[in-house]
């Protein structure tokens, strides 16, 4: 069975700071990787996805993320994270021919001026 | 395009009563897909449908929930009777052919009391 953890509960940073936010997943073929972003009060919103190819991918609001395939991780990253950024991060997986997304339990993300 | 639309936003209503959510995904979209999040258990998917017809239920918690999907550009969520332990906030996802991400509609926030 595939499974998504995020270890991370809550996480402070500082405005301007570097982010990271880690993933691990658990899944026996070629997995698709997402990261969600959820406002308070609204639904998910995409910021990027992996299902091949460059491991490096790129989303939107300047945000990163990296396969690493030997540690079963895709981490999310964000040189330098901006107010707006203050919201909750939802890594999920799925796979080609698997329809149900699993997602993690989250992480919160606060950021202090 | 609009998104996924759901109503209501808000529903507050008494236990033993039914509840009927509604979802109205992205014109053309031919997956369609009800998760349910609640601070215990995270995101859980409920049911998925494929051009209009159910295609995994195994995430419905039990016979009281039960999900419609009358044709492509409308689907019900229906909670009856409803309890306490169904408060959550219910999200209704849509998803196209050839795409690999779902978009989600903002939720409706189930308070029952």
């Amino acid at each position: 069975a595939q499974s998504v953890t995020q270890p991370d509960i809550h996480i402070t940073v500082s405005e301007g700071a570097s982010l990271e936010l880690r993933c691990n997943y658990s899944y026996g073929a070629t997995p698709y990787l997402f990261w969600y972003v959820q406002s308070p009060g609204q639904g998910l919103q995409l910021l990027l996805k992996y299902f091949s190819g460059d491991t490096l991918v790129q989303g939107i609001k300047g945000f990163e993320a990296e396969f690493k395939r030997s540690q079963s991780s895709f981490n999310l990253r964000k040189p330098s994270v901006h107010w707006s950024d203050a919201a909750e991060y939802f890594c999920a997986v799925g796979a080609l021919g698997n329809e149900k997304l699993t997602f993690g339990t989250g992480t919160r993300l606060t950021i202090i001026p | 395009d609009a998104g996924v639309i759901q109503s209501p936003r808000h529903e507050v209503t008494e236990m033993g009563q039914e509840v009927t959510l509604r979802c109205k995904p992205i014109s053309g979209h031919d997956y369609l897909f009800w998760y349910r999040q609640t601070m215990m258990r995270g995101l859980e998917l409920l049911i998925y449908f494929n051009n209009n017809v159910p295609i995994d239920d195994s995430g419905m918690p039990e016979d009281r929930f039960s999900a419609k999907m009358p044709n492509a550009s409308f689907s019900t969520l229906k909670i009856q009777p409803s309890e306490p332990r169904d408060s959550a906030v219910y999200f209704c996802a849509s998803r196209g052919d050839g795409h690999t991400e779902a978009f989600f509609g903002q939720g409706t926030r189930l308070t029952v009391v």
